[in-house]
């Protein structure tokens, strides 16, 4: 059973590029959680989704930033104009439905030039 | 209300010394606590946790401690060794909203 699966595991972008991560959950996980975490500072929630469906987006910024989880495919989260203040690793997490255990991928780290 | 307090920052222990990490939270509604473990480069790894059902769960070499009353709960490395050199991270949730709250991280050296 393959774990969360991220790509890319790292990005290099200009300032005002677009940046698109994607998650894909593990096998049998319903629930796709994007947290960011800053060089040496604990991860901070930002959205939270079910197919087809935010649940909860309290964290994310109010512009340029966006997270789909279609029907089929991966989760997408996108920042678009990035600014340098957008460089930090973006980790997405899967659960099963009912459960409150969430397990890590690999993470993105995003590099704003 | 939504923090999760941890300490240390950093933590320097002897190969086969006691490692202990804590926590401090204030919503009561969180009701689940996992630590996680993370290596440089890498995504957090969820190595145990616990509800506030119970006061103590032990998983091989470590163990957590959880006070209610007090809303602490506390991570307890025994017999630490040069690879549990690591970033751990607390963390809690509640089963409504589902998304983890972590604490700042401690990042932990065994020497040998």
């Amino acid at each position: 059973n393959a774990g969360v699966m991220q790509n890319p595991r790292h990005l290099v972008r200009r300032r005002g590029q677009e940046a698109r991560l994607r998650c894909s959950p593990m096998k049998g996980h319903s629930h796709v959680y994007w947290y960011r975490q800053l060089p040496e500072e604990g991860l901070k929630f930002m959205v939270y989704l079910q197919k087809e469906n935010i649940i909860d987006e309290s964290g994310m910024p109010k512009e340029r930033f966006s997270a789909e989880f279609p029907k089929e495919g991966p989760s997408i989260l996108r920042i678009q104009q990035v600014v340098r203040g957008d460089s930090a690793a973006y980790f997405c997490a899967s659960s099963p439905p009912m459960d409150n255990e969430q397990f890590f991928g690999p993470g993105t780290r995003l590099t704003v030039l | 209300q939504q923090q999760v307090k941890q300490s240390p920052q950093s933590l320097i222990v002897q190969k086969g010394g006691i490692s202990i990490i804590n926590c401090a939270y204030e919503n009561t509604a969180f009701d689940y606590f996992p630590w996680y473990q993370q290596f440089p480069g890498k995504g957090p790894a969820l190595l145990i946790a616990i509800r506030p059902d119970v006061s103590e769960k032990k998983e091989g070499r470590f163990t957590i401690s959880f006070n209610k009353s007090a809303k602490q709960f506390s991570l307890h490395i025994m017999d630490s060794q040069p690879g549990d050199s690591a970033t751990y991270f607390c963390a809690a949730s509640n089963n409504a909203g589902n998304m983890l709250t972590f604490g700042g991280g401690t990042r932990l050296m065994v020497k040998p």
